[in-house]
């Protein structure tokens, strides 16, 4: 157990609506990043929060955003959803901005119809 | 673009024997990290090996590094079913430490 906890764990929605994926990073740590995994395009890298602030920006989308509030818990909305938004998102979380592990959940698979 | 890119993309091994791969990388770097997902499961981090590390070990992992070839190999030994999983490489390359990923590959222990 990761101590990542993220839910949903399943999502299906149509096209067009707005969704909200919730994380809880492992108790001490500081940073929560969001990964989108799929089949075609692997790994990619959303975004990074540390201690609430935005630290980093990967591959968001405008119609994707996020926050880091002040518990540390973290919320992914993804709006005007897309079949091609379809994809694991995955919440990580590590003690620091950057250079130690990370630790995933066990993501939210979100299906759009 | 892929920092990190692991070779092979699929390994299919008999259970028991030692599964080799290989991660390269483009440019200089501050740490690599392997992980190894289960299917459909979070990422799990396995060792994290600093640029003037070369060699660190974590019960069967033995994960190497050469800075000069920009490469790395993680050896699982005496490899078990439940070693099946996709295994990843990431490194972070400048002051920010911001982790690039490879594609992945895919180990399948055959019983």
């Amino acid at each position: 157990d990761s101590g990542v906890t993220q839910t949903p764990k399943h999502l299906i929605t149509a096209t067009g609506q707005r969704v909200t994926l919730r994380c809880s990073p492992r108790s001490g740590d500081l940073s929560v990043y969001w990964y989108q995994q799929s089949l075609d395009q692997g790994l990619q890298f959303l975004i990074q929060y540390y201690n609430g602030e935005e630290r980093a920006k990967g591959n968001i989308l405008e119609r994707f955003s996020a926050q880091q509030f002040p518990d540390l818990h973290s919320e992914l909305n993804l709006s005007s959803l897309e079949l091609g938004d379809s994809a694991l998102y995955f919440c990580a979380s590590s003690v620091s901005q950057g250079g130690s592990p990370l630790h995933f959940g066990n993501g939210t698979r979100l299906t759009v119809t | 673009s892929q920092q990190g890119e692991e070779d092979p993309q699929a390994l299919s091994i008999q259970e028991g024997e030692n599964a080799t791969m290989n991660c390269s990388y483009k440019t200089s770097i501050n740490n690599l990290q392997w992980y190894r997902q289960n299917s459909g499961r979070g990422l799990v981090h396995l060792i994290l090996i600093r640029s003037n590390e070369r060699e660190k070990h974590s019960g069967r992992l033995r994960v190497t590094l050469d800075t000069s070839k920009k490469s790395s190999s993680l050896l699982i030994t005496a490899s078990r079913a439940a070693d099946t999983a996709s295994y990843f490489c990431a490194t972070d390359r400048d002051s920010n430490y911001q982790l690039i990923w490879g594609a992945g590959t895919k180990l399948i222990i055959k019983p």
